[in-house]
């Protein structure tokens, strides 16, 4: 199974700030790489499918980046709405496998 | 609109069968290059993804829990049932199913869980 690898585990900030979660793979994954947002008590969603690719409907203050092992979730101005955890997948080989998840709280 | 809801029990014993049921609106199962998936998540902690089934019936399975699950397909009542037998406590966990969408030809690597049911929680003890 490919291992996928976050950080930070958690991370603090505040409305406004710019906000990066890196996501590492334990073998090149070429850009097969999904993100999702999770808030508590309810389902993940799709935010960024294909490393980079914006699903139907996310703010555009949320992209992604990265190809091969090392991939980044940007956030450019952190809305109060954004705080929860967020999840990397990759999607390149079965079974597809998750992060351990990155908690962004408010400062 | 796809929509997905998961029903089963919220309770089961140790060494019990527990069979899910996600009942689906919105697609088809039918349809080419379509998939569902159920992923699991304990309390507090990651997702974990557990099986799926495509539109032709191909089948695909957690390795450390493949002897345990099985997952199937009623395209005519737009559900889809995951049992998973020999149950222990670590097995509880919140259990989702989700739309799986390719964003290519079948098979794409190029795919992801784009919409998911709200979950439901299972708890093992006796």
């Amino acid at each position: 199974d490919i291992q996928m690898t976050q950080s930070p585990s958690s991370l603090s900030a505040s409305v406004g700030d710019r906000v990066t979660i890196t996501c590492r793979a334990s073998q090149s994954i070429s850009s097969y790489l999904n993100w999702y947002q999770q808030k508590p008590g309810k389902a993940p969603k799709l935010l960024i499918y294909a490393a980079s690719s914006l699903q139907s409907g996310v703010p555009s203050r949320f992209s992604g980046s990265g190809s091969g092992t090392d991939f980044t979730l940007t956030i450019s101005s952190l809305q109060p709405e954004d705080f929860a955890t967020y999840y990397c997948q990759q999607s390149y080989s079965t079974p597809p496998t998750f992060g351990q998840g990155t908690r962004l709280e408010i400062k | 609109q796809i929509t997905l809801k998961e029903s089963g029990p919220t309770l089961v014993k140790p060494t019990q069968t527990l069979t899910l049921t996600c009942t689906f609106s919105g697609f088809s199962l039918s349809t080419s290059g379509v998939g569902v998936g159920w992923i699991r998540q304990p309390p507090g902690k990651a997702l974990e993804w557990l099986a799926l089934i495509y539109w032709n019936d191909d089948k695909r399975y957690s390795p450390s829990l493949k002897s345990r699950l099985t997952i199937t397909k009623d395209t005519s009542k737009n559900q889809v049932v995951l049992t998973m037998t020999n149950m222990d406590p670590v097995d509880t966990a919140t259990y989702y199913c989700a739309h799986r969408v390719d964003y290519g030809d079948y098979p794409s690597q190029r795919n992801a869980f784009d919409i998911w049911g709200q979950g439901t929680m299972v708890t093992v003890s006796s």
